[in-house]
């Protein structure tokens, strides 16, 4: 049984700070990776993909993979208010069908 | 990215009653969608992956005759809850893979809120 494990919070960080959320995964041969955001009573939005190892920047968002201790992690710069929200670990299980593992989502709370 | 629309975006319905929930892609085409279901202050649960032109698959646990998907198109895919109960009361979410990057990425759609009375 393929898993993906993530912290469920709630992760409270002040406004400005950087948020870090963390996410490890059971499949070693997994090659995709992808975090997203979901707002109450809203679907998930994608943020950031990463397939190799190492750092991959957008804006704020910092994706973080690390194939070798199987962990992958987002983190946010400059946290706001608007950020706070669920965020999803996702991997993709592979082979032909390209379904993806999700974690149960981390609970972000940004305070004002 | 990938735009993927659902339709309707909530639906009330009196219990017995059938809903059909429509997931299209909107400027891509997609072989496969998948369909979650997502009670509140849960994680996703995927139900089924939908095949274009074939039979769906379903997840274990997922009763094929109650929830009817079919993919008729490759811009198209459809939920039916059959006979539905307050049980089925749920936020019904599709995804469709987009190619971007290394790997296909999911997209989904805005989510079906269904109320069974």
């Amino acid at each position: 049984q393929k898993e993906v494990e993530q912290n469920s919070g709630p992760l409270s960080v002040p406004e400005g700070a950087i948020a870090s959320l963390n996410c490890t995964y059971s499949d070693r041969g997994s090659q995709s990776f992808f975090w997203y955001r979901q707002y109450s009573g809203k679907s998930p939005e994608l943020i950031m993909s990463i397939y190799s190892n190492g750092d991959k920047e957008d804006g704020r968002f910092t994706a973080q993979l690390n194939k070798a201790s199987q962990y992958v992690s987002l983190l946010i710069r400059d946290s706001q208010p608007s950020d706070s929200a669920t965020y999803l670990c996702a991997v993709n299980e592979g082979g032909a069908t390209n379904k993806l593992i999700f974690g149960t989502g981390t609970l972000l709370a940004v305070q004002p | 990215g990938a735009v993927v629309s659902q339709h309707p975006s909530w639906v009330i319905c009196k219990s017995g009653t059938s809903v059909k929930i429509e997931c299209r892609s909107l400027d891509f085409q997609a072989t496969t969608m998948f369909w979650y279901r997502q009670f509140p202050k849960q994680s996703l649960m995927l139900m089924a992956t939908s095949n274009e032109g074939s039979k769906a698959t379903y997840e274990q646990g997922v009763e094929k005759d109650k929830f009817l998907i079919n993919h008729a198109s490759l811009t198209l895919s459809t939920l039916t809850v059959t006979s539905a109960h307050p049980e089925d009361s749920s936020f019904y979410i599709c995804s469709a893979p987009f190619p971007a990057g290394e790997s296909d990425t999911q997209y989904f759609g805005p989510g079906t809120r269904l109320t069974v009375l």
